[in-house]
């Protein structure tokens, strides 16, 4: 079975380009999390959906950054505009339910210049 | 509420052992251990479920203390290839799984 895909695995963009990033979730599973990993932070939850529906965005940064889940196989997290500070790695991670076993993805390699 | 591992970094020789703590001061109801290698994505290696349980995977093994909320990761006859950074993740009643953050283990020949 594939495992968790994100794209794309790396991303440079310049201050104030908007930056998408994609994610489709192990078939089957129910929920679905944003972390953010930065050397200063560590592993930070951004935001997680529960059968396509945002449960909790209190990790989200700022009002730049933006998530969605459209239907149970893919989401996406927007950065509008970017700036160098959100230079990160984002992993995207799902779970057959909200409580158990997350796997990750590969994770996508942001760097805003 | 996060959990807090520790010690934060730990450089070993081949063949050496260590343990990774992980406390919370939340009751919980499992332990998840993952582990990180540079410029990957964490891997999960096992869950602790209320109950007092030991696992193991090959010679990495661990033992969840929920009376003291805590869990303790047994990295024995250490090899090379078990360098990386080792996160664990604690879940509390219908709480999502948090995350520590990490302890980094270096494995020298």
């Amino acid at each position: 079975d594939a495992g968790v895909i994100q794209s794309p695995r790396h991303e440079v963009t310049e201050m104030g380009q908007e930056v998408t990033l994609r994610c489709k979730p192990i078939s089957g599973h129910n929920s679905l999390f944003w972390y953010r990993q930065t050397m200063m932070r560590g592993l930070e939850l951004l935001i997680y959906f529960n059968n396509n529906v945002p449960i909790d965005d209190s990790g989200m940064p700022e009002d730049r950054f933006s998530a969605k889940m459209p239907n149970a196989s893919f989401s996406t997290l927007k950065i509008q505009p970017s700036e160098p500070r959100d230079s990160a790695v984002y992993f995207c991670a799902s779970s057959p339910g909200l409580v158990g076993t997350q796997y990750f993805g590969p994770g996508t390699r942001l760097l805003v210049l | 509420q996060q959990p807090v591992q520790s010690p934060q970094a730990v450089i070993l020789r081949e063949g050496e052992d260590a343990v990774i703590n992980c406390s919370s001061s939340k009751a919980l109801y499992s332990v998840h251990w993952y582990r990180q290698k540079h410029g990957e994505a964490p891997v999960f290696l096992m869950i602790l479920l209320k109950g007092g349980e030991q696992k193991g995977h090959e010679k990495i093994s661990a033992s969840f203390n929920e009376k003291k909320q805590q869990s303790s990761l047994y990295l024995t006859a250490s090899q090379l290839s078990y360098s990386g950074t080792y996160f664990c993740g604690t879940e509390s009643g219908s709480e999502k799984l948090v995350f520590g953050k990490g302890t980094k283990l270096t494995v020298n020949p």
